[in-house]
């Protein structure tokens, strides 16, 4: 079946532009992850998604940040008036809620570029 | 502060030689454990889960859980240099929501 897709690829943009990464996680996960990871860095939590609510938003860095889930389904970070120590890649993870089960599954990521 | 460690490596093995992976994780409670493999440039991929003291084996992977001791490790056998990758052990966060732990993850170099 088809897995995490997220969009696009490669974003580049210029400091102090927005910009809007999508995620769309496996049909039926309810749970739905973002995460950021610089290069050669580990993965770094940013918000959690449990149907359309945020249960844990705590890893965004800034109110520079915010993300939301409609129809339990797709994802949209947005980053605003983003920063050169914004360029990162990221990353989306699904997951199922059924019987306890905690597996997150990724997309390929979205690398963004702040020139 | 719950805590996943793995030593950072790199751990480099011969092509054919047991490569042994460690993580150990702070918080007690804990009941699901994971293992991904992240290659070079690519997103982590899972490979292999486990919730019970023991082994679990899924053809050249085994996964090992020691609850008591708060460890749990990844043996690939018959490595060969295909497996070269950052290795991440995550860890459920036993509260209440459905986050992960991870690991900063061990780099694995199989020499042919």
């Amino acid at each position: 079946g088809a897995g995490v897709s997220q969009s696009p690829s490669n974003k580049v943009t210029e400091k102090g532009k927005d910009v809007e990464l999508r995620c769309d996680p496996i049909s039926g996960h309810t749970a739905l992850y973002w995460y950021r990871q610089s290069l050669g860095q580990g993965l770094e939590f940013l918000i959690y998604f449990q149907g359309n609510s945020a249960p844990d938003k705590s890893g965004l860095p800034s109110d520079r940040f915010s993300a939301e889930r409609t129809g339990g389904s797709v994802s949209t970070l947005t980053i605003q008036r983003t920063q050169q120590e914004d360029s990162a890649v990221y990353l989306c993870a699904s997951s199922p809620s059924s019987g306890g089960s905690y597996e997150q599954y990724f997309g390929p990521g979205t690398r963004l570029t702040v020139t | 502060q719950k805590e996943v460690e793995q030593n950072s490596g790199p751990l480099s093995v011969p092509e054919g030689a047991i490569a042994s992976l460690n993580c150990t994780y702070s918080d007690r409670v804990s009941q699901s454990f994971f293992w991904y493999r992240q290659y070079s440039g690519k997103s982590p991929e899972l490979i292999m889960s486990i919730y019970s003291n023991g082994d679990k084996e899924d053809g050249r992977f085994t996964a090992q859980l020691n609850k008591a001791s708060q460890y749990v490790s990844l043996l690939i056998r018959d490595s060969q240099p295909s497996d070269s990758a950052t290795y991440l052990c995550a860890v459920d966060n036993a509260g209440n929501n459905r986050k992960l732990i991870w690991g900063l993850g061990t780099s694995l170099a199989v020499n042919p």
